[in-house]
C-alpha cells in the first residue's frame, strides 16, 4: 500500500514569493490534515478536511494561507506571499475516518524562505 | 499554550537497556494518547496508543503507561536497539478532536 505522498520535498523561495505544496493521501482515506512543524517543535494542525470539506481551519492564517481539496482526494496548500517566519516543514497526514486517532503522515515539505 | 510537554529534548541509552520517554499534559479533557516515531527526512510514524480507560498498553518491546491523576504518560522500550534511535513525539486528543503534539525527545541508542 502506498503511503502519503507529498511534493516537493524541499523548496527554497525568497520572501514575498508564492509557494504551493501538494499531497496525495492514502487511497480510501477520507480525512486529510495539513500540519506545520517548526524547528524543535511538534507538528501543529493547520487544517483538517473531511472529504472535500474543510471542517477545521481555525489555525490556518487566512490572510496568506489557503488550501483546497478538490474531489476529496488530493490537496494543495498555498502560501502567498511567504514570510521569513513561514520556514518550517509542512506535513500532510491522512486517516480513513475522523473516528480514528491514528494518522499516517507523509515525509513533509521543508520550506526555507530567504 | 503547550498542552503536551516533553521536557527532555534528548535521551541516550545503551543497547539492550531500557529507554523511558516521558510526557506530561495539562488538558484533563484528553482521553486518547499516542506515541509517534520520526526518522530524519521522514514523516512521523504511529507507534503505540492508549485510551484513558486503561493504564497500560503493550506491543512487543513497547509499553505505554498512563497515570491520569498525575497527567503523565511514559513510553518504555525494552530492550532498546540501535534502530530505535529516532525522535519520539507524544500526542493527545480529546474525543476525536485534533491531536496536540509535544516537542519530541531525541532517543539515541548506543551499540
Amino acid at each position: 500500500e502506498a503511503g502519503v505522498v507529498q511534493s516537493p520535498r524541499y523548496k527554497i523561495i525568497e520572501k514575498k514569493q508564492p509557494v504551493a505544496f501538494w499531497c496525495n493521501p492514502i487511497s480510501g482515506h477520507n480525512t486529510l490534515y495539513w500540519y506545520r512543524q517548526n524547528l524543535g517543535q511538534g507538528p501543529e494542525l493547520l487544517i483538517r478536511y473531511e472529504n472535500e470539506e474543510a471542517v477545521d481551519d481555525s489555525q490556518l492564517p487566512k490572510d496568506r494561507f489557503s488550501a483546497e481539496r478538490l474531489k476529496g482526494v488530493d490537496s494543495t496548500l498555498k502560501i502567498q506571499p511567504a514570510e521569513l517566519g513561514d520556514s518550517a516543514v509542512y506535513l500532510c497526514a491522512s486517516s480513513y475516518s475522523p473516528l480514528v486517532n491514528e494518522q499516517y503522515f507523509g515525509p513533509g515539505t521543508r520550506l526555507t524562505v530567504t | 499554550d503547550q498542552q503536551v510537554k516533553q521536557n527532555s529534548p534528548s535521551l541516550s541509552v545503551q543497547e539492550g537497556r531500557i529507554s523511558i520517554l516521558n510526557c506530561d499534559y495539562t488538558n484533563s479533557m484528553f482521553d486518547y494518547f499516542l506515541w509517534y516515531k520520526k526518522y530524519p527526512a521522514e514523516g512521523p510514524t504511529f507507534l503505540i496508543s492508549i485510551s484513558s480507560i486503561k493504564d497500560k498498553n503493550e506491543d512487543g518491546r513497547f509499553t505505554v503507561f498512563l497515570n491520569k491523576s498525575a497527567k503523565h504518560l511514559s513510553l518504555h522500550i525494552v530492550p532498546s536497539q540501535p534502530g530505535d534511535s529516532a525522535v519520539y513525539f507524544c500526542a493527545a486528543s480529546a474525543g476525536y478532536n485534533d491531536m496536540r503534539f509535544g516537542a519530541g525527545t531525541r532517543l539515541t541508542v548506543k551499540p
